[in-house]
């Protein structure tokens, strides 16, 4: 069965720490995997889309990075303003989309 | 603002009602996709539309149906509703593969 493992669950930084959330991911037949940002009672907003193996997106302070079994989400020099939950999602050959249950970043100042 | 629109923002219902949620898609988006998220679920995929055609099926029950009218939006019907229905139900839509979520539908089922 599909599944999407996000890692950790929380995670709190200093303004200017660096870190990366990961993103584990079993998939029959990846289609593409995406990472989006979501404030608190708000929809996702999207962020990038991954298609292959070594494949790289980088976006402000965020980075992507896709293998075959995980993605990283490299958040270089956060600020407060990042703070969010950060989900990962894969859409299997049949179009199915399975999304992880996130990681809540705080920044603090 | 992501250009999807849905209506209502809020429903409270009785246990056992049907409500319908709507959404419209960004101009140009023929697909659109139906989640919903609940504190204990997570953000789980509903169904998705490609230009009025059932294009894929994720965790719908059967008490939930939707469709994709000519004009590209898209309506969710959930009936015989339960207490474990409440949750956030969010429609996105997409010209290729970057979907764009709209603000999403608080349903409370008392």
């Amino acid at each position: 069965e599909d599944q999407v493992t996000q890692s950790p669950e929380a995670l709190r930084l200093q303004e200017g720490e660096s870190s990366s959330l990961n993103c584990s991911y079993t998939v029959s037949g990846l289609r593409g995997l995406f990472w989006y940002r979501q404030d608190p009672g708000k929809g996702p907003e999207f962020l990038f889309t991954l298609y292959s193996a070594g494949e790289e997106k980088e976006k402000e302070r965020l980075k992507a990075t896709l293998t075959k079994k995980e993605s990283f989400l490299h958040i270089t020099a956060p600020k407060p303003e990042d703070s969010a939950t950060y989900l990962c999602a894969v859409q299997a050959r049949n179009n199915d989309m399975r999304f992880g249950a996130g990681t809540r970043l705080t920044v603090k100042p | 603002d992501s250009g999807v629109t849905q209506t209502p923002k809020h429903l409270i219902t009785a246990t056992g009602q049907r409500v319908t949620l709507r959404c419209s898609p960004r101009s140009g988006d023929l697909s659109v996709y139906w989640y919903q998220q609940s504190l204990d679920q997570g953000l789980q995929f509903l169904i998705q539309y490609y230009n009025g055609e059932e294009r894929a099926k994720g965790n719908i029950l059967e008490r939930f149906s939707a469709q994709q009218f000519p004009d590209l939006h898209s309506e969710l019907n959930l009936s015989s509703l339960e207490l474990g229905d409440s949750a956030l139900y969010f429609c996105a839509s997409s010209f290729d593969n970057e979907q764009f979520f709209g603000p999403g539908t608080r349903l409370t089922v008392l």
